[in-house]
C-alpha cells in the first residue's frame, strides 16, 4: 500500500510556481522520498528524490521538513507542458518496491 | 539511448487468447519492472528482475500471468488465456546497478481483450 498522501488534484496558473504537498507521516529512517510525474498517456516519469536534506535539480525543488513527515515539490515556473499527474513515493534507496498511489492531478492554466 | 523499449504499443486481443508484451530495458541496468495501470487500480508492480533472475513476483495477479528474462536485454509478460479484465496499460521499467531507486519506463502497451 502507498504510505503517502496527496491531495487528489490542483491548478497552477502558467508562470507561477507550482507547490505540491505530500505527507508521509509513518517514513522510516531509511526511506527516501521520491517524485514521479506521468504526462497523460506516457510513463512516468522520474523528477527527483531526497533522503532528508532539500534538493533541486533542473526540473525541480524538493523541500522535506525536518521531521521528515511531509514534503512539497515545487516546480518553480510551471508551464503547460507541466500539467500531469504528480506522485509522491517513499521507499528504501534500494527502492525496489514503489507504490504509486493516486497521485496528485496537476493542471496549468494558460 | 533509446530509453526503455516496450512492443506493441498497442494490442488488441480476443478472450482465451494468449498475449505476450515485450520489453527491452536500458543497456547496463539490472533491474527490470513490469508495472499494470488501470482506472480502479492505478499503477501497480507486478513483478521485478535483478540480474534476470525474478525476484518479487508476489504482484502477479494469477497464475495467468508470467514474465520471463532470458537476457540482460529482453523480457516477457505473457497472459495465457486472457481475459476482458487484463484490459490495462502494461508498463516496463528499468533501474541501473546499485538498486531499484530510480525507475525509467517505457511508453507502456496498450492491451485490449474483446
Amino acid at each position: 500500500d502507498a504510505k503517502t498522501t496527496q491531495p487528489p488534484s490542483m491548478d497552477c496558473a502558467e508562470g507561477r510556481a507550482a507547490n505540491l504537498p505530500c505527507n508521509h507521516s509513518t517514513i522510516s529512517g531509511n526511506e527516501y522520498v521520491y517524485w514521479y510525474r506521468q504526462i497523460h498517456s506516457q510513463g512516468p516519469q522520474y523528477i527527483i528524490h531526497g533522503l532528508k536534506n532539500n534538493e533541486t535539480n533542473e526540473m525541480a525543488s524538493l523541500i522535506i521538513t525536518e521531521d521528515r513527515k511531509s514534503s512539497t515539490l515545487i516546480l518553480p515556473h510551471a508551464t503547460l507542458r507541466d500539467t500531469a499527474v504528480y506522485y509522491c513515493i517513499v521507499s528504501p534507496n534500494t527502492g525496489n518496491q514503489f507504490y504509486f498511489g493516486t497521485g496528485t492531478s496537476l493542471t496549468v492554466i494558460p | 539511448d533509446a530509453g526503455v523499449i516496450q512492443s506493441p504499443r498497442h494490442e488488441v486481443t480476443e478472450m482465451g487468447q494468449e498475449v505476450t508484451l515485450r520489453c527491452k530495458p536500458i543497456s547496463g541496468h539490472d533491474y527490470l519492472f513490469w508495472y499494470r495501470q488501470t482506472m480502479m487500480r492505478g499503477l501497480e508492480l507486478l513483478i521485478y528482475f535483478n540480474n534476470n533472475v525474478p525476484i518479487d513476483d508476489s504482484g502477479m495477479p494469477e497464475d495467468r500471468f508470467s514474465a520471463k528474462m532470458p537476457n540482460a536485454s529482453f523480457s516477457t509478460l505473457k497472459i495465457q488465456p486472457s481475459e476482458p479484465r487484463d484490459s490495462a496499460v502494461y508498463f516496463c521499467a528499468s533501474s541501473p546497478p546499485g538498486g531499484g531507486s530510480i525507475q525509467y519506463f517505457g511508453a507502456g502497451t496498450r492491451l485490449s481483450v474483446l
